[in-house]
């Protein structure tokens, strides 16, 4: 069955350091892959996704390229800031409009000044 | 911009209880969801629902778990028993061309 692997959290950077979640996925056949992101008391928001190998998705500063030699898809972001402390979830689901989505187990990340 | 929405925030029931929980999708949105997060653990899909009837189920949702879409607007979530396991928060989503969106979620207490 399909399954997703991300890092241990927490991660714990200081503001303007790089970051790196690690993702990587099991399925069958050529999935769609996503980054949720869950602040404090809030539920998931989609930041970014990839639908295809090769694909790069972006969204305020941050991206994840959809690698399938690899069955990656590695979140990015060059400069954290402190509104960026929150729990991150890659998730992958099999095309078709009605798909569910299978989540890892999410990362917190804290971001200090 | 369109959002969904779900009510209540926070749920209080006692073991044996029924609850409902319920959601209004995305207006043009035809493919509704819920998910369930126990506190510290990853997001795990219940159902899907497309047409008036489930697309798929996963283990969890067994005959203690129903979904209706009773009107136009609404998805609603019923346990009919509650068990202390039942405890979580309780995502609904909606979808249209493969992104789904999620509502703020229910926060199910069972004592």
């Amino acid at each position: 069955g399909n399954s997703v692997t991300q890092m241990e959290g927490p991660v714990t950077l200081s503001e303007e350091a790089f970051l790196t979640i690690n993702c990587t996925y099991t399925a069958t056949g050529y999935p769609s892959l996503f980054w949720y992101v869950q602040y404090p008391g809030e539920g998931l928001q989609l930041l970014l996704k990839a639908t295809k190998a090769d694909d790069k998705g972006s969204n305020k500063g941050f991206e994840a390229t959809y690698r399938k030699e690899t069955t990656s898809f590695h979140l990015e972001k060059g400069s954290v800031q402190v509104s960026d402390s929150a729990v991150y979830f890659c998730a992958l689901s099999h095309t078709g409009t009605a798909s569910k989505l299978t989540f890892g187990t999410g990362t917190r990340l804290q971001v200090t000044l | 911009e369109p959002e969904v929405t779900q009510t209540p925030s926070h749920q209080v029931t006692q073991m044996g209880q029924e609850v409902i929980l319920r959601c209004v999708p995305i207006s043009n949105h035809l493919y509704f969801y819920w998910y369930r997060q126990i506190l510290g653990q990853k997001v795990e899909f219940l159902v899907s629902f497309y047409n008036n009837e489930i697309s798929e189920k996963s283990e969890i949702f067994d005959d203690q778990f129903s979904v209706e879409r009773p009107d136009g607007s609404n998805f609603t979530l019923k346990i009919r028993s509650t068990k202390l396991e039942d405890s979580a928060m309780y995502f609904c989503a909606s979808s249209d061309l493969g992104v789904q969106y999620f509502g703020p979620g229910t926060r199910l207490t069972v004592t």
